[in-house]
């Protein structure tokens, strides 16, 4: 595998389940994102991990969890999600530290909440 | 605090004509501007960059585009674009001197008719 992969490219679940995202890098960057695209709407920053910090969207509701247990792996936990949760999660990467904070993207998570 | 505004949410064009996707700023620092493309059912791509140098960048698919620090612009142009070029299209900017956490803006779609 090359690039960011994210898994699993669809998930369909009730307000209810409890799942997880998962997104891995395999260009030894050292800084990860998630995102929400939703229709309409701009591309949401959710949460940032990098060395130097763990960054936050105070925005984003409890419901959805990050994790990050190392630079080239990160999960997003969901529980109790809503309807309106239904979205394309994107994962990206980026060297941290560097003049050239360009990013790299995975394909996404296409997310429905029933 | 830095936005970007992308004056045209789509832009409908024939094929094998020139495109010119719009996108302004705003930031009290410097910054480094980027464009990236979504294809359908994708992440996003990196099209080109703006570092420092010269104010012309080419890109990959033969785009590029201006950096206009006067007018804070950076627009993105294809002399004749293809049936491939429909995607939507996001200009993004950061802080330049090592902020890794960018500004999007809300994407142009751009559809090409043949």
């Amino acid at each position: 595998e090359t690039g960011v992969t994210q898994t699993p490219r669809h998930l369909v679940m009730g307000m209810t389940n409890k799942k997880s995202l998962k997104c891995e890098q395999h260009l030894g960057h050292n800084a990860m994102y998630w995102y929400k695209q939703s229709a309409k709407k701009p591309l949401e920053l959710m949460f940032v991990y990098s060395l130097e910090e763990r960054v936050e969207n105070n925005s984003v509701p409890s419901r959805f969890s990050p994790e990050c247990p190392n630079s080239s792996h990160l999960f997003l936990h969901l529980h109790t999600l809503q309807p309106e949760d239904s979205a394309l999660y994107l994962c990206a990467s980026s060297q941290s530290g560097m003049k050239i904070a360009e990013q790299f993207f995975g394909p996404g998570t296409r997310l429905t909440v029933l | 605090a830095q936005s970007v505004t992308q004056l045209d949410s789509q832009v409908p064009v024939f094929e094998e004509a020139p495109v010119e996707l719009r996108c302004n700023y705003s930031s009290s620092v410097s910054v480094y501007l980027f464009w990236y493309v979504q294809y359908p059912n994708q992440g996003l791509q990196l099209l080109l960059k703006y570092l420092s140098g010269s104010t012309l960048v080419k890109g990959i698919n033969g785009f590029e585009a201006e950096f206009n620090k006067s007018q804070t612009s950076f627009h993105l142009r294809k002399p004749s674009v293809h049936i491939s070029d429909t995607a939507e299209y996001f200009c993004a900017v950061t802080r330049s001197g090592g902020s890794y956490i960018p500004t999007f803006g809300r994407g142009t779609s751009l559809i090409v008719h043949p």
